[in-house]
């Protein structure tokens, strides 16, 4: 089975302030892949990162980084210096190998006030 | 270059009516996907496809939902005799052949059953 949680529905922070959103996964595959989306207000998934299970390294982009911890079956999302743009309902997916469908869990709806 | 399309943006029916929701992905992207968004289920995969084929349609609810895909192409996701749970927004993705390729998401058809 795969299952992806998000226990985090909703997270409010003031702009600049450094927030980590919470991801974790269920499968019983050794190999698979995770994702992060982003869905603005506008309503369009936007893709943010893909990380397959054999690479455990922690990623940078910008203001996001990821960090990928198969012992915990985790694989986190930080926004640091958060800005109001960052507002929007944040999705983490995985998807097995074998399978092409995308399994998403709940979202966490960052709010970042000015 | 273009992101995928769907059309209509929106569409509200009546209950018992059929409806067909379009998608065109991004030029060159051989597998196709189909997604719901609803307030009660979150993010669902509903059917994909490669090229013409469907190898799995395993998200779809009930044998009132169909979709083609034509061309290697253009794809039209068919709901019959709506119902009123059949509300939400439909989400269409596409990505090139690799499978570890991530997907690339349209805008979404928010469908309404009155």
């Amino acid at each position: 089975a795969q299952k992806v949680t998000q226990a985090q529905t909703e997270i409010s922070v003031v702009e600049k302030e450094d927030v980590t959103l919470d991801c974790v996964y269920e499968t019983r595959d050794t190999t698979y892949y995770l994702f992060w989306y982003k869905q603005p207000p506008s309503g369009e998934l936007v893709f943010l990162i893909r990380r397959n299970s054999f690479d455990e390294q922690n990623e940078i982009s910008g203001r996001y980084s990821w960090n990928f911890q198969k012992s915990t079956s985790s694989f986190n999302f930080t926004i640091t210096a958060s800005q109001v743009v960052d507002s929007a309902v944040y999705f983490c997916a995985l998807r097995n190998t074998g399978f092409q469908k995308l399994v998403f869990g709940t979202g966490t709806r960052l709010l970042v006030s000015p | 270059g273009a992101g995928v399309s769907q059309s209509p943006s929106n569409k509200v029916t009546e209950k018992g009516k059929d409806v067909e929701l379009r998608c065109d992905p991004i030029s060159g992207h051989t597998a196709l996907y189909w997604y719901r968004q609803s307030l009660g289920q979150g993010l669902e995969f509903l059917i994909y496809f490669q090229g013409n084929s469907a190898p799995d349609k395993s998200g779809l609810p009930s044998d009132r939902f169909s979709a083609e895909r034509t061309g290697g192409s253009v794809s039209t996701l068919t709901i019959q005799r709506t119902q009123q749970e059949d509300s939400a927004v439909y989400l269409c993705a596409s990505s090139e052949m690799l499978a570890d390729n991530e997907q690339f998401f349209g805008p979404g058809t928010r469908l309404t059953v009155l």
